[in-house]
Parts: structure tokens; C-alpha cells; sequence
């Protein structure tokens, strides 16, 4: 089956750590994204890949750094200069950047304790 | 600048139909498109309309699209309590990024 998977679907952070979130798809899609989702919000573009080796800033990058080594991979490691990290993960992929389909993975809830 | 507007809440009686409706700012958008969010899940692609169509059906689904008024409506007939959930309206923005709306959280009444 094609699809995007994140995991862990959940994650404890304590203040002062960085932690990683895993994003792999199998759709073959050239780019990916990361979003950011607090509760009566919508979602929120933290950082994009056009291709392997490459992304951008999205509309809220401080404290949130990624990777695109592989076109398979976009890990977001959050920072501790993150002040409030607390939320819902959402990983996407598109077969281009442009306004494509954008399939999403489940999630990742991070907890900062 | 671009923005898409929906209401937090719509809630509806089990069997009736549920019309969701959006607005948003981008009069070059291609795409506009529904996504269907449950508890704790990811973001589903419900369906989506070209811009130079007027309406797109799909099942129980139905999609109507207003350029003049920048307005996009999602109606559910038959509304069942599977469909209770967070709809998302996104329209495709000018700089090839998603721009999204806050959601609407479609409560079903028995």
C-alpha cells in the first residue's frame, strides 16, 4: 500500500530536549511538507522540500530544523529554542510543489512535560 | 494578504443535509479542496474543484464554487454519524503553498 507513515504517533519532550519526527512516503513524490496544528487552528506551514537536498523556510521555521536527504525521508527535529512546542505534527507529500493533491500521514502529537 | 475563512462549528441532525461553507481571498487559485480531519487522525482529501467549474458531485458529497463571491460551499446529504469531524477548506495559493482554513467541526445531533 502507498501512504505516508509518522512515527511515534505520540512523543514526550522534556523542556531543554530536541526530539525528531519521522515522515516516510512511498508515493513517489518529489515534495514533502511539515505543518503545525493547535486546537481551533488551522494548519500551519513550518518547512517544505521541492526535492531531495533541498527545502525552504515555511511561515513559522524558528525553532524547527529538517532534512531531505532522501526522497522517501523528511525528519523535523524540534529544537529547544522552540518556546512552545506542544502540538499536532502533520506530515504531507505531493507528486510537485504546486498546488497538488497534498496526502497526509497520521500525525505525531508532541507533549512538552 | 491570501486568507480562508470558515466557521468553527456547524451542527445538524442526523439524516439532514450538512452545508459547510468557505471563503477565501486568492482569485488566481487553480484548486479548491475539502479535507476531512477525525479525532486525533491525519488530514483526508475528501474532493476537490478546478476553478473554472461551478459545481463537482461525488456520492453524497456536493461541491459548489462561487468565484464571483469567492465562495465555497461542501454540502453532505444524508448526514450520518460517521461524518462528524473537522472539514478543512484549502485553496491553492499563488506562491504554490496550501492556504488553509481554520476548520469546521461538524457536531451530528441524534
Amino acid at each position: 500500500d502507498g501512504g505516508i507513515t509518522q512515527s511515534p504517533k505520540y512523543l514526550f519532550r522534556k523542556e531543554g530536549q530536541n526530539v525528531t519526527l519521522s515522515c516516510e512516503q512511498n508515493l513517489n513524490h518529489d515534495a514533502m511538507y511539515w505543518y503545525r496544528q493547535d486546537p481551533g487552528q488551522g494548519l500551519r506551514l513550518i518547512y517544505y522540500s521541492q526535492i531531495v537536498n533541498d527545502f525552504q523556510k515555511g511561515d513559522i521555521a524558528e525553532g524547527y530544523s529538517v532534512s531531505r536527504e532522501k526522497k522517501e525521508s523528511f525528519p523535523l527535529t524540534v529544537t529547544s529554542a522552540q518556546k512552545n512546542p506542544t502540538a499536532f505534527y502533520l506530515c504531507a507529500s505531493s507528486a510537485r510543489l504546486s498546488t497538488d493533491t497534498q496526502y497526509f500521514g497520521p500525525g505525531t502529537r508532541l507533549t512538552v512535560l | 494578504g491570501e486568507d480562508v475563512e470558515q466557521s468553527l462549528f456547524l451542527s445538524v441532525r442526523e439524516g439532514d443535509s450538512s452545508v459547510i461553507n468557505c471563503t477565501y481571498t486568492d482569485s488566481s487559485s487553480t484548486y479548491l479542496y475539502w479535507y476531512k480531519q477525525e479525532p486525533g487522525a491525519g488530514l483526508q482529501l475528501l474532493t476537490y474543484i478546478f476553478s473554472n467549474m461551478d459545481m463537482k458531485q461525488d456520492q453524497r458529497l456536493t461541491v459548489l464554487l462561487n468565484k464571483k463571491d469567492k465562495h465555497l460551499s461542501l454540502r453532505i446529504a444524508d448526514t450520518q454519524t460517521g461524518d462528524s469531524a473537522i472539514y478543512f477548506c484549502a485553496e491553492g495559493g499563488s506562491n504554490y503553498q496550501l492556504i488553509w482554513g481554520a476548520g469546521t467541526k461538524l457536531i451530528i445531533k441524534p
